[in-house]
């Protein structure tokens, strides 16, 4: 069963604008991690944010926020501002348990292109 | 701080030839090697996990005897794509776990290995 789901293959933002990009996950697991992760063309793969399952705050980490919706299990990243440079592939992904020696299974990605 | 290493970022091989694509952790030691596989426009697929000195676990549907993983200290972590094919053709990309103070985004990744097989 897919666990982690991202059903936006691509979407288009202007620059300067805002745009969210969709995560949903499912765990039974009460202690998990969510990441979402950046791969431009050159392929490595770039950590943007973090948010813990017993985190009581959304995470933010500079232009890149998540809106966490435990109920609903969804993980959506909200880039603020958007740059060109931020056109890529982007993934989420969970890790389940408390220990991050667990592996990360990740989404199908959303690629997302920035219009000047 | 938290570098892994990975080489080489491309490789053209024969078919029928093996492989080597080696991880290092340069600041921090590796206790937990993940070795993943991305076919173009497609996400990275887990193929197997790999502690320090023990064999490594492998997910269902991977070849444990044509993807060798090694994983023989804490710094070095390396994947044999042996007799390979064309359809091994794809970007092979490793991340450690291990680096500390950074229990939760303690994925570093590597840079990749594009794999191209003829």
């Amino acid at each position: 069963a897919q666990k982690i789901t991202q059903t936006q293959p691509g979407m288009f933002v202007q620059e300067k604008e805002a745009v969210t990009l969709d995560c949903t996950y499912d765990t039974s697991d009460p202690s998990y991690g969510l990441f979402w992760y950046k791969q431009p063309s050159s392929g490595e793969m770039i950590f943007l944010i973090y948010q813990g399952s017993y985190d009581q705050q959304n995470a933010t980490e500079g232009r890149y926020s998540l809106n966490f919706q435990k109920a609903r299990k969804s993980a959506n990243l909200v880039i603020s501002a958007s740059q060109l440079g931020d056109s890529a592939m982007y993934f989420c992904a969970m890790r389940e348990g408390a220990d991050s020696s667990y592996k990360l299974i990740f989404g199908s990605g959303t690629r997302l292109l920035v219009r000047p | 701080g938290a570098v892994v290493s990975q080489h080489p970022s491309r490789v053209i091989c024969k078919s029928g030839t093996s492989v080597k694509i080696e991880c290092r952790s340069l600041d921090f030691q590796a206790t937990t090697m993940f070795w993943y596989r991305q076919f173009p426009k497609q996400s990275l697929m887990l193929m197997a996990t790999s502690n320090e000195g023990s064999k490594a676990t492998y997910e269902q549907g991977v070849e444990k005897d044509k993807f060798l993983i090694n994983h023989a200290s804490l710094t070095l972590s390396t994947l044999t794509v042996t007799s390979a094919h064309p359809e091994d053709s794809s970007f092979y990309i490793c991340s450690a776990r291990g680096y500390p103070g950074r229990p939760y985004d303690g994925y570093t990744f590597g840079s990749g290995t594009r794999l191209t097989v003829v």
